[in-house]
């Protein structure tokens, strides 16, 4: 069964600063893998998603990220982050012809001015 | 293009009653689901449906049941609430299959169960 750990349930930065939110996953073959950030009182929203290929991956709003499967690793990152960013950022995994996506259980940043 | 709709936004009810969610994409989309989302434990998916007519569990059906008679609906019930169904409910849809494919994702429902 695929599974995901988001090990940081709250990390806070300055406006400005750099941004890495750790994902770790747990899956036999290659992962399908996925960020969706949620805005306060929203819905989730697509960040970036990597199937294969180029192991750096960019997504919008400035935001890339790197598979690394030696690590079983999908970290997220931000070279600086703006307010606005701040909002619940959710990895997820999913597997190749599956029906489904398995999220993790989500990181909160906040963005101190 | 509205996108992916969810009715009620918020709700309160007492332990034993019913209700239905209401989701609704105008995206044409084949597959939808249902998760919810409780602190702490992310998203978990309740039920989900890969095309008009048909339905699944996910990892948390106990309690719940779902029908996709149209295309662009899906339908949460809760037939006898509990307080252990409190949770915020969101809907999501997708074109092609979520394991590949950008999942849509409605503004949620907030549901108290006293």
């Amino acid at each position: 069964a695929q599974s995901v750990t988001q090990p940081d349930i709250h990390i806070t930065v300055s406006e400005g600063a750099s941004l890495e939110l750790r994902c770790n996953y747990s899956y036999g073959a290659t992962p399908y893998l996925f960020w969706y950030v949620q805005s306060p009182g929203q819905g989730l929203q697509l960040l970036l998603k990597y199937f294969s290929g180029d192991t750096l991956v960019q997504g919008i709003k400035g935001f890339e990220a790197e598979f690394k499967r030696s690590q079983s690793s999908f970290n997220l990152r931000k070279p600086s982050v703006h307010w606005s960013d701040a909002a619940e950022y959710f990895c997820a995994v999913g597997s190749r012809g599956g029906n489904k996506l398995t999220f993790g259980t989500g990181t909160q940043l906040k963005v101190e001015l | 293009n509205a996108g992916v709709t969810q009715t009620p936004k918020f709700r309160v009810l007492k332990t034993g009653q019913s209700m239905t969610l209401l989701c609704a994409q105008d995206m044409n989309h084949e597959y939808m689901y249902w998760y919810r989302q409780d602190p702490g434990m992310g998203l978990r998916l309740i039920h989900y449906s890969v095309g008009e007519g048909t339905t699944a569990k996910g990892e948390v059906p106990d309690g719940y049941n779902v029908s996709r008679l149209k295309k662009q609906n899906f339908l949460l019930g809760l037939e006898s609430a509990a307080p252990s169904q409190t949770s915020v409910y969101f809907c999501a849809s997708s074109l092609l299959l979520p394991s590949t494919d950008t999942q849509y994702f409605g503004p949620g429902t907030r549901l108290t169960v006293l």
